[in-house]
């Protein structure tokens, strides 16, 4: 099946530090990665629609200037967390979207990544 | 506005009885739903999709239901194990429902 990998899985930083977390599709092309952040005991919050070669869609309340994105191509996609605060500690997840040879959205199920535990001093 | 809900709740039953999770929609007709499975720690892992054309799909021990008229699916696991305790999460394409969080007792 479709893997979706993380890097890294786990990252502790100071306050007022970047933080840059990779989202790669092994084994198929994303034209389509989102990126999502959970906080401890709650649901998957969507931040962001990455798409390949323009501009990531937000969604609203995340601050784009913060949470920097970049779809550079068609396996990789990352979130820069940007002069990270406590508060921006969290579990990152993304995942992508195989399109196939149809690119038929109902038919598309998400792969989703390990995540990536941030968490800031 | 479109909103998709889960029991917020968690739900608690017996050893080799049946689960059973809701997933309820409003203001929105998906054409299909996927149900997740969420460890604690890790990313969701796909479970089931059924689309709006679908009444029912199986796939070993689990159930999945779609009533379009009821604006529900259903999700069933058959002779529950611990294993099973996690948080199940539906979804449309996008975004996800809250997840129920399952715990299986033995």
């Amino acid at each position: 099946g479709a893997v979706v990998s993380q890097h890294p899985s786990r990252v502790i930083c100071k306050s007022g530090t970047s933080v840059k977390i990779e989202c790669r599709s092994l084994d198929f092309q994303a034209t389509t990665m989102f990126w999502y952040r959970q906080f401890p005991k709650q649901s998957l919050m969507l931040m962001a629609t990455s798409n390949e070669g323009s501009k990531a869609t937000y969604e609203q309340g995340v601050e784009k200037d913060k949470f920097l994105i970049n779809h550079a191509s068609l396996t990789l996609s990352t979130l820069t967390v940007t002069s990270a605060h406590p508060e921006d500690s969290s579990f990152y997840i993304c995942s992508a979207r195989d399109h196939g040879s149809g690119g038929v959205d109902w038919n598309n199920e998400q792969f989703f990544g390990p995540g990536t535990r941030l968490t800031v001093l | 506005s479109q909103k998709i809900e889960q029991n917020s709740e968690a739900l608690n039953i017996q050893e080799g009885k049946t689960a059973t999770l809701t997933c309820n929609y409003t203001n929105y007709s998906p054409a299909y739903l996927q149900w997740y499975r969420q460890d604690p720690g890790r990313g969701p892992v796909f479970l089931l999709l059924i689309r709006e054309n679908e009444k029912e799909k199986r796939k070993e021990r689990l159930k999945v239901t779609f009533d379009t008229t009821l604006k529900q699916s259903l999700f069933h696991i058959t002779a529950s194990q611990p294993a099973d305790s996690a948080t199940y999460l539906c979804a449309p394409r996008l975004p996800f429902g809250g997840g129920t969080r399952l715990m299986v007792k033995p």
